[in-house]
Formats: structure tokens, C-alpha cells, sequence
């Protein structure tokens, strides 16, 4: 069965300084990875997904993510954090039995401090 | 960019009543899902749904839930007999297809149950 689990969940940081948001997978087969954000009252927003490819994965608005599989980790990484930045954020994983059903985490809330 | 519609964006219902959610997909999408978002609590898939039939459902979507994709556009959550615990927020997603496709997601329609 597919899991994730996200360690955190509240993140807070001071503008400009490093982002980090942690997360653990389990899974029976090669995963597919996801991080998908969360503004206020918004729906939720891909950031960036691992498939297999590059183990580093670049996303939108500066965010990445390090797949490992050897910790089962892919923790979300940003370098400097911007204002706009704060939000609700997931870790996803994909489920492969052909449906592509997703299983998310309990969700980390970032704040960011002027 | 193509993005996924949901409407209404609030819907108020009484207890007992019957209720349909809408969802416009993104055009070439086939694969779509219905998730929900008790308040406080992860995000939860409850159906997917690919070639016009239930391709898996969780334990969540029971007889009270309801599928249907009407007309080639729309996509309808329909849920009977409402109850308390079906106040949630309710997130339309599509997918092109295949377990490594990112699925775009609406932003919700927040169901209140009185």
C-alpha cells in the first residue's frame, strides 16, 4: 500500500532564509512522488512530481525535491523563502494500479515571517 | 492554461437532502477524480473514474455517493441523503492519463451540511 508521511506540520520561517518541508513515502512499487500547495480558499496546485527520471526535480516557483530512495524521503527544498510562499503544503504519492489514485499527506502549513 | 472548474464554490444543504456538485474538466483529460477535505483532516480520494465507469472507489464512497459524467463536459458528484458528516470540501481532479500524470485540481466547492 502507498503512504506518505509528512513530519511537520507547521513549518516557520524568516523571509530569505532556506525552506525545508520533509516527507516520507511507503511504497510497493516505484512511486510517483508530488507536491502540490494549497493558498486560502484555493484549490491545490502541482508544484513538481518525480516519475523516475531525475532524482532531483525542479518545480514551479523555485521549490524542489530530492528523491532518496535509499531514506524514502522527498522533502521539499526552496532556498529563499518569499512571503507569497506561506500556504498549506502536500506530499503526494501516486497509486499504481492504472488509476492513478493519490494518497496525500496530513500537510505541512508554512509560515513565513517578514 | 486550461484549468478545472467546480461550481458552486459554497453550496448550503439540510440534512436529508440530496445535493449535486459539477466539475468541467480540462478538455482532453480522461481520467477524473472526486476527492474531500473534512476541515482539519487530509485530503481523501474518494472516486476515479475513466470511459464513462467507476475505475476504483474507496471505502468512503458508498451507496449515498454517485458518479456521472452527462453530457462530454460535465463531471457530477452526486451525493443522497446528505448527513452531518458530509460537510467537507469537495476538489474535482482530471489527468491525461497514466500513473506518473499529474492531476489538476478545481478549487473545491465547500459543502456545509445543517
Amino acid at each position: 500500500a502507498q503512504s506518505v508521511t509528512q513530519l511537520d506540520s507547521h513549518v516557520s520561517v524568516s523571509e530569505g532564509t532556506p525552506v525545508l518541508l520533509r516527507c516520507n513515502y511507503s511504497s510497493s512499487y516505484s512511486p510517483s512522488l508530488f507536491w502540490y500547495v494549497q493558498h486560502p480558499n484555493k484549490g491545490l496546485q502541482l508544484l513538481l512530481k518525480y516519475t523516475s527520471a531525475a532524482t532531483l526535480v525542479k518545480g514551479i516557483n523555485g521549490f524542489e525535491a530530492e528523491f532518496k530512495k535509499s531514506e524514502t524521503s522527498f522533502h521539499l527544498t526552496k532556498p529563499s523563502a518569499h512571503m507569497s510562499d506561506a500556504a498549506e503544503y502536500f506530499c503526494v504519492v501516486s497509486d499504481w494500479t492504472g488509476a492513478n489514485n493519490l494518497f496525500f499527506g496530513t500537510g505541512t502549513r508554512l509560515t513565513v515571517i517578514p | 492554461e486550461p484549468e478545472v472548474t467546480q461550481t458552486p464554490s459554497h453550496q448550503v444543504t439540510q440534512m436529508g437532502q440530496e445535493v449535486i456538485l459539477r466539475c468541467v474538466p480540462i478538455s482532453n483529460h480522461l481520467y477524473f477524480y472526486w476527492y474531500r477535505q473534512i476541515l482539519g483532516q487530509k485530503v481523501e480520494f474518494l472516486v476515479s473514474f475513466y470511459n464513462n465507469e467507476i475505475s476504483e472507489k474507496s471505502e468512503i464512497f458508498d451507496d449515498q455517493f454517485s458518479v456521472e459524467r452527462p453530457d462530454g463536459s460535465n463531471f457530477t458528484l452526486k451525493i443522497r441523503s446528505t448527513k452531518l458528516e458530509d460537510s467537507a470540501m469537495y476538489f474535482c481532479a482530471s489527468s491525461v492519463e497514466g500513473a506518473d500524470q499529474p492531476q489538476h485540481f478545481g478549487d473545491g466547492t465547500r459543502l456545509s451540511i445543517l
